[in-house]
């Protein structure tokens, strides 16, 4: 199996644009997430999804941040508009709900910079 | 107060110790534990999880659980220069997951 696939691996784009990163879970996964770290804030869950339906997206910023799992392969997360403060790491991971809650396998990441 | 707490460390250990990481979280109801490894630059890699009370091995690593004192760890023995790297604490409750900020582990040859 390929892992979980994040596309791009590196975005640079300028304040005020829209982004979107993009994710493809492990296949057979039915638990997707969406995380952002930063050397300040450690690693924060913005919105998990199982069976393709949003379970918790508390961790969402604001208004400008929507994500979307149209199907069991794929979901994005989209910026809108994009501010510097957003500059991060974006992993996606994807898992299967068990026992321990869930085993959660990680994408390599995209790293963001708005300028 | 954060939902879980680790020292930030470095924590440097000789080749061939043993490394002890801590963790402790918030919530008493907390269901499962998760230990990951980061290295500079990548993701997150799942090393082991625990939900029962004890010890669990899994080859060179350790996981300890103590629900009572809010405390699960990770013991690495035979700590080798590869082990280094940034050791993050999972904490899993009622689908809400928290990370620690993570503890970096430095093994010296």
């Amino acid at each position: 199996d390929a892992g979980v696939i994040q596309s791009p691996r590196h975005e640079v784009t300028e304040m005020g644009q829209e982004v979107t990163l993009r994710c493809k879970p492990i296949s057979g996964h039915n638990s997707l997430f969406w995380y952002r770290q930063t050397m300040m804030r450690g690693l924060e869950l913005l919105i998990y999804f199982n069976n393709n339906v949003p379970i918790d997206d508390s961790g969402m910023p604001e208004d400008r941040f929507s994500a979307k799992m149209p199907n069991a392969s794929f979901s994005t997360l989209k910026i809108q508009p994009s501010e510097p403060r957003d500059s991060a790491v974006y992993f996606c991971a994807s898992g299967v709900p068990g026992l321990a809650g869930n085993e959660q396998f990680f994408g390599p990441g995209t790293r963001l910079t708005v300028l | 107060q954060k939902e879980v707490e680790q020292n930030s460390g470095p924590l440097s250990v000789p080749e061939g110790a043993i490394a002890s990481l801590n963790c402790t979280y918030s919530d008493r109801g907390s269901q499962s534990f998760f230990w990951y490894r980061q290295y500079s630059g990548k993701s997150p890699e799942l090393i082991m999880f625990i939900y029962s009370n004890g010890d669990k091995e899994d080859g060179r690593f350790t996981a300890q659980l103590n629900k009572a004192s809010q405390y699960v760890s990770l013991l690495i023995r035979d700590s080798q220069p590869s082990d280094s790297a940034t050791y993050l604490c999972a904490v899993y409750n009622f689908n809400k997951f928290y990370f620690g900020s993570g503890t970096k582990l430095n093994v010296k040859p």
